[in-house]
């Protein structure tokens, strides 16, 4: 069975604030997927990025990072000096085969990031 | 449009009655996701389309519910005699190939609410 875990349902923040956002995953599989998604107000979710199990590789983009550590199961999302725009739901999400690769999402984080 | 196109965005139904929810994938996609996003939870899953492969069935909550794909393309999720329960926000996502190195794109979803 695969598993996704975000621990704080909502985090609010004041503009310019640094956030981070946790992800902690469980599968048996040695070869899966991890990736986030923003979901806006609008309700769409919007990927945000895909690492796979062997690329253990910090990535940053722009104002965002990402710090994958499989000692620790974990796929933490950081914003560096949020924005107004940043506010949304994001989630977390895992394919493995052990699922049929068919993604398991985590419950989503709320952010608010306040002027 | 390019993206994934969810009908209708809004359904108010009466309990007991029928409900059709309508998924255009994006074209050449094989894969195509139907998942429920309750208030508070996260998304969770009830079919997946591969291409012409069985669908995986083992997400849906009950037999009342079904979802259909025709022509490897449009997809639609009936829910009969409806209940209070099903409240919540449908999503379709599709991905191309198989689906599980690549991202999936999500429709803005059809709000149901039973009443």
């Amino acid at each position: 069975a695969q598993k996704v875990t975000q621990a704080q349902t909502e985090i609010s923040v004041v503009e310019k604030e640094d956030v981070t956002l946790d992800c902690v995953y469980e599968t048996r599989d040695t070869t899966y997927y991890l990736f986030w998604y923003k979901q806006p107000p609008s309700g769409e979710l919007v990927f945000l990025i895909r690492r796979n199990s062997f690329d253990e590789q910090n990535e940053i983009s722009g104002r965002y990072s990402w710090n994958f550590q499989k000692s620790t199961s974990s796929f933490n999302f950081t914003i560096t000096a949020s924005q107004v725009v940043d506010s949304a739901v994001y989630f977390c999400a895992l394919s493995a085969s052990g699922g049929s690769y068919i993604p398991t999402f985590g419950r989503g984080t709320s952010l608010i990031v306040h002027p | 449009g390019a993206g994934v196109s969810q009908s209708p965005s809004n359904k108010v139904t009466e309990k007991g009655k029928d409900v059709e929810l309508r998924c255009d994938p994006i074209s050449g996609h094989t894969a195509l996701y139907w998942y429920r996003q309750s208030l508070g939870q996260g998304l969770e899953f009830l079919i997946y389309f591969q291409g012409n492969s069985a669908p995986d069935k083992s997400g849906l909550p009950s037999d009342r519910f079904s979802a259909e794909r025709t022509g490897g393309s449009v997809s639609t999720l009936t829910i009969q005699r409806t209940q209070q329960e099903d409240s919540a926000v449908y999503l379709c996502a599709s991905s191309p190939l198989s689906g599980r190195a690549t991202e999936a794109f999500f429709g803005q979803g059809t709000r149901l609410t039973v009443v």
